[in-house]
């Protein structure tokens, strides 16, 4: 099983509210990823979780804030976006971290009003 | 830091057409992965290929890791290959993937 799952598919928040992103994978994996997609872009990477530890912050606003509470989870939790970060958000996994195969998830449409 | 490059940045093929893409780097690397983005916007992994050649049905590819580029090829199109194709390398610097900028193919009815 190579499977990644990400809830919701798709969310509207406005500017003012406080929203989560979860992602899960039941791999074995002990490198978890975010990253934010624009139109017509690659894929940004935004946080890289090794062994439930951030180990890499790519200068992220402090409104988006990861965690990752066990091996299988990694959530995003979201405060006061713009609509700027509006954007499709990918969760990804790997088995210990970029040498190996990174497989992701379906994303998250997140609409920002 | 590294330089990925996608070719050509957008194809257009009539269904049934064989077709090439190519990803340069510019420097060496740990892995590289081809993936498949659809409309709906998943990632679909196609080929993990530091080095060598894979093949997977219609689908195939090769890593030349001393000359610095992969090559995917794809035959007999058909209308669900459409989308864009990413590689991505790891440079073995720290902890991440590197995305080229990806090729928009899409196969005509």
């Amino acid at each position: 099983d190579t499977e990644v799952t990400q809830t919701p598919k798709h969310l509207v928040m406005g500017m003012t509210n406080k929203k989560s992103l979860k992602c899960e994978q039941h791999m074995g994996h002990r490198a978890m990823y975010w990253y934010k997609q624009k139109a017509k872009k690659p894929p940004e990477l935004m946080f890289v979780y090794s062994y439930e530890k951030l180990s890499i912050n790519e200068s992220v606003p402090s409104r988006f804030s990861p965690e990752c509470p066990n091996s299988s989870l990694l959530n995003l939790h979201l405060h006061a976006l713009q609509p700027e970060d509006s954007a499709l958000y990918l969760c990804a996994s790997s088995r210990q971290g970029a040498k190996y195969e990174q497989y992701f998830g379906p994303g998250t449409r997140l609409t920002v009003t | 830091g590294i330089q990925v490059e996608q070719s050509p940045p957008d194809l257009i093929l009539q269904e049934g057409a064989n077709s090439t893409l190519r990803c340069n780097f510019s420097d060496s690397v740990n892995n590289l992965q081809w993936f498949h983005q659809n409309p709906w916007g998943q990632l679909i992994n196609l080929f993990y290929i530091p080095s060598g050649t894979k093949q997977n049905g219609r689908l195939s590819a090769t890593t030349v890791a001393t000359e610095r580029y992969s090559l995917l090829y794809i035959s007999s199109s058909q209308t669900t290959d459409s989308g864009v194709y990413f590689c991505a390398v790891d440079p073995s610097r720290d902890d991440k993937i590197i995305f080229g900028k990806g090729t928009r193919l899409h196969i005509l009815p």
